[in-house]
């Protein structure tokens, strides 16, 4: 099956930086990628959409400045959530849809935290 | 507003038993409904879907059964084992929309 990648698994930073997660399709082109975001025993909470070569779609109370979504090409969507804070600590997830299928592929999730 | 959600956030059961995972959806437009296993630290896996013009579907070990009247679905387990411990979520879909809005979620812990 289809497969996603995240790189990296796990970050750790410092609060006030910066910090990158990528999300890659490896063996199709995902025309769509949607960003997660799960606390520990909760469920996953959809944080915006990103459509290659567009502006991504936030989802309401999403700070778009906060958590930056670049979808370049159509094997790669990046999260970059910036200035870092410790409540940001989180497991950020992606997923991403094929062309013109329904079935959507999950990543195996980035664990980041901040200190 | 509409939600999806689940009846019980933690089921024990004995290796070799079946397990039923509940789950009860409000959004009665929803036509195609997904369950999802996440094991602990990793992304959400596939487990098996059912549009809402069905009422039962069967994969391997696994059935999904759907009262739309009731807007209830489950996830039967048989012959649960140790490696189907991890959380179930189901996920709605509806309106043509491929974003999946996802339950609370079930813990699943077998004891061998």
């Amino acid at each position: 099956g289809a497969v996603v990648s995240q790189h990296p698994s796990r970050v750790i930073c410092k609060s006030g930086t910066s910090v990158k997660i990528e999300c890659r399709s490896l063996d199709f082109q995902a025309t769509t990628m949607f960003w997660y975001r799960q606390f520990p025993k909760q469920s996953l909470m959809l944080m915006a959409t990103s459509n290659e070569g567009s502006k991504a779609t936030y989802e309401q109370g999403v700070e778009k400045d906060k958590f930056l979504i670049n979808h370049a090409s159509l094997t790669l969507s990046t999260l970059t959530v910036t200035s870092a804070h410790p409540e940001d600590s989180s497991f950020y997830i992606c997923s991403a849809k094929e062309g013109q299928g329904n079935t959507i592929y999950f990543g195996e999730g980035s664990w980041l935290t901040v200190v | 507003g509409e939600s999806v959600g689940l009846h019980l956030p933690t089921l024990s059961v004995q290796e070799g038993d079946n397990s039923i995972i509940n789950c009860a959806y409000s959004n009665s437009a929803s036509d195609y409904f997904i369950w999802y296993k996440q094991e602990s630290g990793k992304g959400p896996q596939f487990i098996i879907d059912i549009r809402s013009n069905m009422d039962k579907r069967q994969g391997q070990r696994v059935t999904v059964l759907l009262n739309k009247t009731v807007k209830h679905l489950s996830l039967q387990i048989a012959a649960t084992q140790p490696g189907d411990s991890a959380v179930y979520f189901c996920a709605e879909r509806s309106g043509g929309s491929y974003i999946p809005t996802f339950g609370r979620g079930t813990s699943l812990i077998v004891h061998p």
